[in-house]
């Protein structure tokens, strides 16, 4: 069975501060996929990133960048320089290949609130 | 640009009677799921159909919802009769999945329900 964490419930932090996303994912499979979601107050769900198991390159866009560390099964986000506007729910979600079923399975969720 | 399109964008409603939610997936996307948000649970699946063909609806309380797909331009929830547990944020997501490849969720913008 298929597990994300997002351990983290919510974070509050000063704009054009730093912060880290947090998820930990749990499979057996060696071929998944990775995403991240933003939700923001309006209420519609964004796709943010996509990473599937075989490609291990960090990815920036912008102010975001992803760590993706397969030896500690860890897909981290982190915004540089926080705004206002970046103050939404963000999801991690993991898709495993095998089993045919591809159902993303989705973590709690963070808030993230960025005050100014 | 695409979207996905949920109606209604909101429903009160009183308990007992019949609720129905539709949505229009992005052409050409062959995967469809519904979700339900609510602040205690998160994000529960509820149906995922794959090519129109319904695959999973473990998540979903039998006795009283149904979900269906008549043609590829339209998903339907239905809640019958309505409870007050049954409000929530109800989520349709199209995506596209295929050998190989398994792209990123399309939400729509929810439809909230209320049930009095």
């Amino acid at each position: 069975a298929q597990k994300v964490t997002q351990a983290q419930t919510e974070i509050s932090v000063v704009e054009k501060e730093d912060v880290t996303l947090d998820c930990v994912y749990e499979t057996r499979d060696t071929t998944y996929y990775l995403f991240w979601y933003k939700q923001p107050p309006s209420g519609e769900l964004v796709f943010l990133i996509r990473r599937n198991s075989f490609d291990e390159q960090n990815e920036i866009s912008g102010r975001y960048s992803w760590n993706f560390q397969k030896s500690t099964s860890s897909f981290n986000f982190t915004i540089t320089a926080s705004q206002v506007v970046d103050s939404a729910v963000y999801f991690c979600a993991l898709i495993v290949a095998s089993g045919g079923s591809y159902i993303p399975t989705f973590g709690r969720g963070t808030s993230l609130i960025v005050h100014p | 640009d695409a979207r996905v399109t949920q109606t209604p964008r909101d429903k009160v409603t009183e308990m007992g009677q019949e609720v129905t939610m539709r949505c229009q997936p992005i052409l050409g996307h062959n995967t469809v799921f519904w979700y339900r948000q609510t602040m205690m649970q998160g994000l529960e699946l509820l149906a995922y159909f794959r090519n129109r063909a319904p695959l999973d609806d473990s998540g979903m309380p039998k006795d009283r919802f149904s979900a269906e797909m008549p043609d590829a331009t339209l998903a339907t929830l239905k809640i019958q009769p309505s409870e007050p547990r049954d409000s929530a944020v109800y989520f349709c997501a199209s995506g596209f999945s295929g050998t190989g490849y398994h792209g990123e969720l399309f939400f729509g913008e929810g439809s909230r329900l209320t049930v009095l």
